[in-house]
């Protein structure tokens, strides 16, 4: 099993759709979730930072996570096709280190 | 903001080459990384390093070495290029362990 599960899609949606993105994980040591959005053929440029469970806000993305179900989201409200991207979760624990899921695709239409 | 560059956004080398990827970062971060990404796989640690001097093995380090002889500065070494090492190279760093890290634009390595 792999310490991070991410669903690569391709996910198509209308423009103005809610978007979900998820991940799950394997290790209850994880302390520190993150979300990063990578346009094709550039580097991944963080989106979202969460410690924690709970939710955080920032404009139309909404980062939860769920650490009883090891379980965490990203929603993109109000979705533009300026969001098409490939959109990784990363998890770390108290060690440097960070464990990428491997990305979902995402495809925003007119 | 954060910067981190890297020396070459392409290369293209034939097999059995020596070759060096540079990263350099601005915001005087203690800690790098060089992952590599490749489809359906994801990011992939190759090695990292928390001071000057100091470097540890990711999840995949064989074939690679690295070098860091200043803060700012962290080079990836493929000692000889094969075909298999064809990938996008990230560097990223970060100024705490467990903190977010920052990724510069990525070299995309051909091995012919």
């Amino acid at each position: 099993q792999k310490e991070v599960e991410q669903d690569p899609g391709p996910l198509s949606v209308p423009e103005g759709a809610i978007v979900s993105l998820n991940c799950t994980y394997s290790n209850s040591a994880f302390q520190y979730f993150m979300w990063y959005r990578q346009y094709s053929r550039k580097g991944p440029e963080l989106l979202m930072y969460t410690y924690s469970s709970g939710n955080k806000e920032d404009g139309r993305f909404t980062a939860q996570v769920d650490k009883s179900s090891k379980y965490i989201s990203l929603f993109i409200r109000d979705s533009q096709p300026s969001d098409s991207a490939t959109y990784l979760c990363a998890i770390g624990g108290t060690a440097s280190k960070l464990t990428f899921g491997t990305g979902t695709r995402l495809q925003v239409t007119l | 903001d954060v910067k981190v560059t890297q020396s070459s956004r392409y290369l293209v080398k034939r097999t059995g080459e020596k070759v060096f990827l540079e990263c350099v970062q601005d915001m005087d971060h203690e800690n790098m990384f060089w992952y590599r990404q490749d489809p359906g796989l994801g990011l992939r640690l190759i090695y990292f390093s928390y001071d000057v001097k100091m470097k540890e093995k990711g999840d995949i380090p064989e074939g690679y070495s690295v070098s860091r002889e200043k803060k700012e500065r962290f080079s990836l070494i493929l000692e000889s290029a094969s075909t298999n090492q064809t990938s996008m190279y990230l560097c990223a760093s970060t100024v705490h362990r467990a903190n977010e890290q920052f990724f510069g634009p990525g070299t995309r390595l051909t091995v012919l």
